[in-house]
Parts: C-alpha cells; sequence; structure tokens
C-alpha cells in the first residue's frame, strides 16, 4: 500500500542538539510539505518543496532545514537555533495539481529538554 | 485573522446523537477538506470537495461558496467517531493549504 512514513513516532533530544526527522513517501507525489502543530493552533507550515532539489521556506522556517535529493524522502532537521522545539511534526505529500488531497504521515512527537 | 475558523472548538454528544461542525473560510479556494486527527496522531483525509455534497457512510460534507461555508454532519454518532476533525482548504492561487484549529470531538457511549 502507498503512504507516507514518519520515524521515529517519539523522539527525545537535549537542549542544543541538532535532530533530523525522516519523511518518506511511495505516492510518486511531486509535492511535500512539512508541519507543526501545537495544542490550540492549526497546522503551520514549516517547509515545502514541489520537485526534487527545490524547497521553500513556510510560515515558520526560523531553525529549521530541509533537504529534498530524492522525490521520495523530504527528511527536516530541527536545529539548535529554534527556540521552541517541542512540538508533533506532520510531513505530508500531494500532486501538484491544484486541488489535490493532501496524504499525511502518523507523525513525529519530538520533546527537547 | 485565520484564513480558516470552524466551530465549535469542543463538543461532547452522547452515542446515537447527529453532530454537526461548521467552518468558513476567507481565501479564494480550488478544494475544501475535512480531515480526522485520532489521538495517536495521525490524519487522515475524510472528503475533499468543490461544490455540492458528499457522503461516506453516516458521514455528509456539505459546502456553499457563494457563503464560503462547509459543514461536517456525522448520523448515529458512535464512541469510536471521538476525535479531532479539521477543516483545510487549498488555496487557488499557488495550491497553498490552510488549516482550521480543529474541533475535538468526544462520544460517550
Amino acid at each position: 500500500d502507498g503512504g507516507i512514513t514518519q520515524s521515529p513516532k517519539y523522539l527525545f533530544r537535549k537542549e542544543g542538539q541538532n535532530v533530523t526527522l525522516s519523511c518518506e513517501q511511495n505516492l510518486n507525489h511531486d509535492a511535500m510539505y512539512w508541519y507543526r502543530q501545537d495544542p490550540g493552533q492549526g497546522l503551520r507550515l514549516i517547509y515545502y518543496s514541489q520537485i526534487v532539489n527545490d524547497f521553500q521556506k513556510g510560515d515558520i522556517a526560523e531553525g529549521y532545514s530541509v533537504s529534498r535529493e530524492k522525490k521520495e524522502s523530504f527528511p527536516l532537521t530541527v536545529t539548535s537555533a529554534q527556540k521552541n522545539p517541542t512540538a508533533f511534526y506532520l510531513c505530508a505529500s500531494s500532486r501538484t495539481r491544484e486541488g489535490s488531497p493532501l496524504h499525511f504521515g502518523n507523525g513525529t512527537r519530538l520533546t527537547v529538554t | 485573522k485565520n484564513e480558516v475558523e470552524q466551530s465549535p472548538q469542543n463538543l461532547t454528544a452522547q452515542e446515537g446523537e447527529f453532530i454537526t461542525i461548521n467552518c468558513s473560510y476567507s481565501v479564494g479556494i480550488s478544494a475544501l477538506h475535512w480531515l480526522q486527527q485520532h489521538p495517536g496522531g495521525g490524519i487522515v483525509s475524510l472528503f475533499m470537495l468543490s461544490s455540492g455534497k458528499k457522503k461516506h457512510g453516516r458521514l455528509i460534507a456539505t459546502i456553499n461558496i457563494q457563503e464560503k461555508h462547509s459543514s461536517l454532519h456525522i448520523t448515529a454518532s458512535h464512541p469510536r467517531d471521538s476525535a479531532v476533525y479539521i477543516c483545510a482548504v487549498t488555496s487557488n492561487t499557488g495550491n497553498q493549504f490552510y488549516f482550521g484549529t480543529g474541533t475535538s470531538l468526544t462520544v460517550i457511549p
């Protein structure tokens, strides 16, 4: 079955360490997205990529970095510059055709202490 | 101001009740999505619609493009319907997605 795989499900890090969240999809989608979810807030866009080797900042990109070397993979690095990294992170993908549905992974809950 | 507003924020219902969740949006859209998020966190797409009405089992989604409003109805609610329901829209400029803050539904047996 096609889908999006995020790993790990739970991640714990010490403050000051960079951490990379994995996102892999086998849906053959061109577009991939990283969202952050905090209690009481809608999903906020961190980064998105419409095509391999290209990506754009979303609304809250500061303290994060991404790469898109392969169509299937869009890893997110949470750097030590991110002031409040503890959150639930969701990866999604879609076709680039307007109005295409979003497919989500199961998320990674990151806790930084 | 959020591009997508949902109401209510929280909803508790008795098993069997008819439930309605509302969504209003302020941007031009190419599609509206209803999503379901269970306590584990993963999100699944329930509906994508751009006009009229869609039905899957006990779930019905409607949209009124002129009023920029959509509703999600659940008939004969069941405890397994307990989840967060999120309304999202795809803008008609640049294929961007905007999300509501979600409605947390609890159905009591």
